[in-house]
């Protein structure tokens, strides 16, 4: 367990939709990061947030969105949803001062 | 922006043999190296990791070397036993400076009992 948690573990919507993925970072960690995960796929990166703010911005589309609150807990928002949106979407988190990063259990997203 | 390539995409071997992935990077400015496994359905979970000051590293059966001059670092297991497989990811990362991550595309090891 590395002390990272996301909910839901599993989300199964409908093309069109939107929803909302959750992560806790591990106690201490000011960074969030988010990933995409695709079937066979490597590891896409989206966003990453630090202390609240936006730090670094990867392969991310205009449909997506996230934040990272005061508590530093981060959203990840999936809009307008199509079928190629299914994947796992990871985050993970890490301290300012090491470059390690510690990932959650995913959530697997399914659109129908 | 940084661009990591890593080999090969698929590798069998048999238990007791030694297994080894390659990757190279582009970006000189990249200091940090880490190697993630992940297994089916699951979370990928450091195993190692080296930074630019480093040759070379090793915990128990697992050695990572990467050669700053070539841009190329490479995970090294010796003794594989069947529950290392898995598919593994490098990655490289310029922390302190823009902090993202490049992964690699992933090799699926398979360790043939």
């Amino acid at each position: 367990d590395s002390g990272v948690t996301q909910t839901p573990k599993h989300l199964i919507t409908a093309t069109g939709q939107r929803v909302t993925l959750r992560c806790s970072p591990r106690s201490g960690d000011l960074s969030v990061y988010w990933y995409q995960q695709s079937l066979d796929q490597g590891l896409q990166f989206l966003i990453q947030y630090y202390n609240g703010e936006e730090r670094a911005k990867g392969n991310i589309l205009e449909r997506f969105s996230a934040q990272q609150f005061p508590d530093l807990h981060s959203e990840l928002n999936l809009s307008s949803l199509e079928l190629g949106d299914s994947a796992l979407y990871f985050c993970a988190s890490g301290t300012s001062d090491t470059d390690t990063q510690y990932f959650g259990p995913g959530t697997r997203l399914t659109v129908l | 922006g940084e661009n990591v390539e890593q080999h090969p995409s698929t590798l069998s071997v048999q238990e007791g043999d030694s297994a080894v992935i390659k990757c190279t990077y582009s970006d000189s400015a990249s200091n940090y190296f880490p190697w993630y496994k992940q297994e089916l359905g699951k979370r990928p979970q450091l195993i190692i990791d080296i930074r630019s000051n480093v040759g070379e590293k090793k915990d128990q059966r697992i050695a990572v070397t990467l050669n700053k001059t070539a841009k190329h670092f490479s995970l090294h297991i010796t003794e594989t036993q069947p529950e290392d497989s898995a598919v593994y990811f490098c990655a490289a990362s310029e922390y302190f400076s823009r902090n993202q991550f490049y992964f690699g595309t992933g090799t699926s090891l398979t360790v043939i009992p």
